[in-house]
């Protein structure tokens, strides 16, 4: 079946690094993705890793990968106020041609000053 | 703004109201989605339409209707829900694309939906 878990609530002190975590079952799952959701808003696409890397960096974000153990994590480097957000991880799976993304409940980041 | 758009942001509704959920995406993308969100659960995928199909249903009780009337527009007609009902409901949209990676979900604003 199709899962994908997170723990619900991270607090972190600006200027330290956030690591969200994510676990998911589908091992078929071709992309992985980090979806951030501000209040009021919809989900917007953070960052995304294919599923043959163990890691990917983009400016403060750093996507880790461990296939093996179906793990998934998120670092924020430098976490600033603004990073305050709920944050989903999602699994995609393909049926027929058109792909489908499973997400957790989220992880709300708080951003302590 | 993400290119697409949601109406209306908030919605109060009784039991044994029928009102619909608008989505409209202007990013030529061929599929549209709908999701709930509810405080504390994962959030759960509704329905899926591709090139104007519906693909995927995911048991969704029939008090929940869906509409696809063009790639642009999608609906979410409501009827006789329960209080259960009430959470954010989202609607996506992306491009389909071939053997594998499913395009980006752009997502809108939501509807926030209350049931009395």
């Amino acid at each position: 079946g199709e899962d994908v878990e997170q723990s619900l609530f991270l607090s972190v002190r600006e200027g330290d690094s956030s690591v969200i975590n994510c676990t998911y079952t589908d091992s078929s799952s071709t992309y992985l993705y980090w979806y951030k959701q501000e209040p009021g808003a919809g989900l917007q696409l953070l960052t995304y890793i294919f599923s043959n890397m163990d890691m990917k960096q983009d400016q403060r974000l750093t996507v880790l990968l461990n296939k093996k153990d179906k793990h998934l994590s998120l670092r924020i480097a430098d976490t600033q106020t603004g990073d305050s957000a709920i944050y989903f991880c999602a699994e995609s799976t393909v049926s027929g041609n058109t792909g489908k993304l499973i997400f957790g409940q989220g992880t709300t980041l708080q951003v302590k000053p | 703004e993400t290119g697409v758009t949601q109406t209306p942001r908030h919605l109060v509704m009784g039991m044994t109201n029928k009102k619909s959920l608008k989505c409209e995406q202007h990013l030529g993308h061929n599929a549209m989605y709908w999701y709930k969100q509810s405080a504390k659960k994962p959030l759960e995928l509704m329905f899926v339409y591709s090139l104007e199909e519906r693909v995927e249903n995911n048991s969704v009780p029939s008090r929940f209707s869906p509409e696809c009337p063009n790639s642009s527009h999608l609906f979410l007609h409501l009827h006789t829900l329960q209080p259960e009902d009430s959470a954010l409901y989202l609607c996506a949209s992306s491009q389909v694309v071939l053997r594998g990676r499913p395009g980006e979900l752009f997502f809108g604003e939501g509807s926030r939906l209350t049931v009395l």
